[in-house]
């Protein structure tokens, strides 16, 4: 059974691009959220989405997008990049609906590493 | 507001050393869920245990062992006998059930374990 697949693992980028991460959840898996990894604010919560819709939105700017396809995949686009928002980007699906995925738990992928310089 | 706290940035052991991670949480939540996740070099996160706020039952599974205490938010980790295969960075993390899914992830201890 294949995992969360995200796509790229690696990914440079120059300051004032944009960038979009892809993520592939595990099949039939229709929860899908994204995370942010620095190491100076760790693990901090993006969006989640559930059935092509946001269910939930951490505290990010509007520069943070991301949207869900009818196949449960996702994608996070981020706009105007700042040397910042150089992290790994982590991706988790889960079986669930928002509101139950907690009895399910998460599976994460590898992520994707973003470098702005 | 939520948050975890997971004092110890840096452990290292010796191979064969029993070793604890300590992890505090605070939540207004009556139902909440806790977890534990391992963070090896190659990036994912792997999941090792959820645990919801009304059991407060210790659980072991091989090497590994949980103690969760609701009077002192506590969710600690204890790896027996360690081994070099342990060495990874571990994350707690907390929900609560109005959260959807949303997890709020302490800041990591890195383990060392050395032969």
């Amino acid at each position: 059974k294949a995992g969360v697949t995200q796509t790229p693992r690696y990914l440079i980028k120059t300051r004032g691009q944009q960038v979009t991460l892809s993520c592939s959840p595990i099949s039939g898996h229709r929860s899908v959220s994204w995370y942010q990894q620095t190491p100076g604010q760790g693990l901090q919560f993006l969006f989640e989405y559930f059935s092509e819709t946001q269910r939930n939105k951490g505290n990010f700017p509007g520069r943070f997008s991301g949207r869900q396809f009818s196949n449960s995949r996702s994608e996070m686009n981020v706009s105007t990049l700042e040397l910042g928002d150089s992290a790994l980007y982590l991706c988790a699906s889960s079986l669930s609906p928002p509101g139950q995925s907690l009895n399910y738990g998460y599976t994460f992928g590898s992520g994707t590493r973003l470098t702005v310089v | 507001a939520q948050k975890v706290t997971q004092a110890q940035t840096e452990i290292s052991v010796v191979e064969k050393e029993d070793v604890t991670l300590d992890c505090v949480y605070e939540t207004r939540d009556t139902t909440y869920y806790l977890f534990w996740y391992k963070q090896p070099p190659s990036g994912e996160l792997v999941f090792l245990i959820r645990r919801n706020s009304f059991d407060e039952q210790n659980e072991i599974s091989g090497r590994y062992s949980w103690n969760f205490q609701k009077s002192t938010s506590s969710f600690n980790f204890t790896i027996t006998a360690s081994q070099v295969v342990d060495s990874a960075v571990y994350f707690c993390a907390l929900s609560g059930s109005n959260q959807g899914g949303k997890l709020i992830f302490g800041q990591g201890t890195e383990l060392s374990v050395k032969p």
